[in-house]
């Protein structure tokens, strides 16, 4: 986990509400990703950043809008939140080199009532 | 859609065997692999990761990648009740893509 911190690191909150997640690195990695890691789908990619105000969409984008106005900040929002998006969420950093190796932040879990 | 595939376990072996974990992917054209481990609880780590053809040695663990079959293995010699853990398979296709798909993973336990 080093260098990389997500806040909150656990969220219980309503149906409907918005919810905003981030992700802070220190690493000055260029790319950036949010997943969900849920039992019986694993780790799934929700939307991915490649630069600052550059970011696209993953597996499972629906519901959620993400935003990178620095380097070593990712917010992920959920609009209005479901019960369907109660999950555990992980940050993740690569350099975006031909290495590509993630890492991982340590996690938010995120409850939906 | 590309796939990776992984035996979800629980996989038990006892304190000092080797533990053999395989992952299968759709993609032929998939160029990096990587084993993570995840303890309950916890967020993945990096253990390995192999681009060629072979075997990769590190330590107590071996990756081994065989392109032709599409499969990658993990071997864990002398396992350690410190190993039962999660372990996540992932690749990336290459080609300027940086997005890694993850297996759901395999469940190992190591008996004292």
């Amino acid at each position: 986990d080093a260098g990389i911190t997500q806040s909150p690191r656990h969220k219980v909150t309503e149906t409907g509400t918005p919810v905003t997640l981030r992700c802070h690195q220190t690493e000055n990695h260029r790319y950036m990703y949010w997943y969900r890691q849920d039992p019986g789908h694993g780790l799934r990619l929700i939307h991915y950043s490649y630069g600052v105000k550059d970011t696209d969409k993953g597996e499972v984008s629906d519901g959620y809008s993400v935003s990178r106005s620095k380097t070593e900040d990712f917010l992920l929002t959920l609009e209005s939140a479901t019960s369907s998006q109660t999950s555990v969420y992980f940050c993740a950093i690569s350099e975006g080199t031909t290495s590509d190796t993630q890492y991982f932040g340590p996690g938010t879990r995120l409850t939906v009532l | 859609q590309k796939e990776v595939e992984q035996n979800s376990g629980p996989l038990s072996v006892p304190e000092g065997a080797i533990a053999s974990l395989n992952c299968t992917y759709s993609d032929r054209g998939s160029q990096s692999f990587f084993w993570y481990r995840q303890y309950s609880g916890k967020s993945p780590e990096l253990i390995m990761f192999i681009y060629s053809n072979g075997d990769k040695e590190d330590g107590r663990f071996t990756a081994q990648l065989n392109k032709a079959s599409q499969y990658v293995s993990l071997l864990i010699r002398d396992s350690q009740p410190s190993d039962s853990a999660t372990y996540l398979c992932a690749v990336n296709s290459g080609a300027g893509s940086y997005q890694l798909t993850f297996g759901k993973g395999t469940k190992l336990s190591v008996i004292p």
